[in-house]
């Protein structure tokens, strides 16, 4: 199936690491993204990981990817209270040339003070 | 990336009526894409919008229903026909250069039809 699966729900404390799991279905995609919801807004891109690396890091953020599980992970460096958002995880789907994405059903982050 | 606006932010509807939302990016960009997302719910891709012919559809979404407009590279609509409470949702366009580039998504319009 196309299904891209997060867990729903993440609670941690100011100044913890945050870690979001993500597994993905396409071992043909070639892009993978974390985007980031706050309410009542749009997405925001985070970050993206080509499939032919195994790990990225940027600031506060480091994504690490194994191809052989499909699994994604996003790690947040010292959690802020301003991290508090949905994250969603999403796979570009490898086969044709339509650049559509995958959504997971999105990670609630809650930083508790 | 690029900058992205959508008209308008939400609005309130009757049933059987229709609401037509713009998207406006300030770049010429190949791929236009409009999605869906029901409350509490994940990203659903609608079309993807093309520039001088009909846009794509995803199956489950047909063009009776969500007309959508491309006329140049900077602008796209998405009507929501007839519509009923299951379409209140928020509606987000996107852009990418390429297919093969990154996607950056506008600020979504939030509906909700009563």
């Amino acid at each position: 199936g196309e299904d891209v699966e997060q867990s729903l729900f993440l609670s941690v404390r100011e100044g913890d690491s945050s870690v979001i799991n993500c597994t993905y279905t396409d071992s043909s995609s070639t892009y993978l993204y974390w985007y980031k919801q706050e309410p009542g807004a749009g997405l925001q891109l985070l970050t993206y990981i080509f499939s032919n690396m195994d790990m990225k890091q940027d600031q506060r953020l480091t994504v690490l990817l194994n191809k052989k599980d499909k699994h994604l992970s996003l790690r947040i460096a010292d959690t802020q209270t301003g991290d508090s958002a949905i994250y969603f995880c999403a796979e570009r789907k490898g086969s044709g040339n339509t650049g559509k994405l995958i959504f997971g059903q999105g990670t609630t982050l809650q930083v508790k003070p | 990336s690029a900058v992205i606006s959508q008209k308008p932010s939400r609005d309130i509807c009757q049933r059987g009526t229709s609401l037509t939302i713009q998207c406006q990016v300030d770049s010429q960009v190949t791929m236009m894409f409009w999605y869906r997302q029901q409350p509490g719910q994940s990203l659903t891709l609608i079309a993807t919008a093309n520039q001088g012919s009909e846009a794509t559809y995803e199956s489950g979404f047909v063009i009776d229903k969500f007309p959508i407009s491309r006329p140049n590279l900077t602008f796209s609509t998405l009507t929501v026909s007839n519509m009923s409470p299951e379409d209140s949702s928020i509606y987000l366009c996107s852009v990418a250069r390429s297919p093969q580039e990154t996607q950056y998504f506008g600020p979504g319009t939030r509906l909700l039809v009563l």
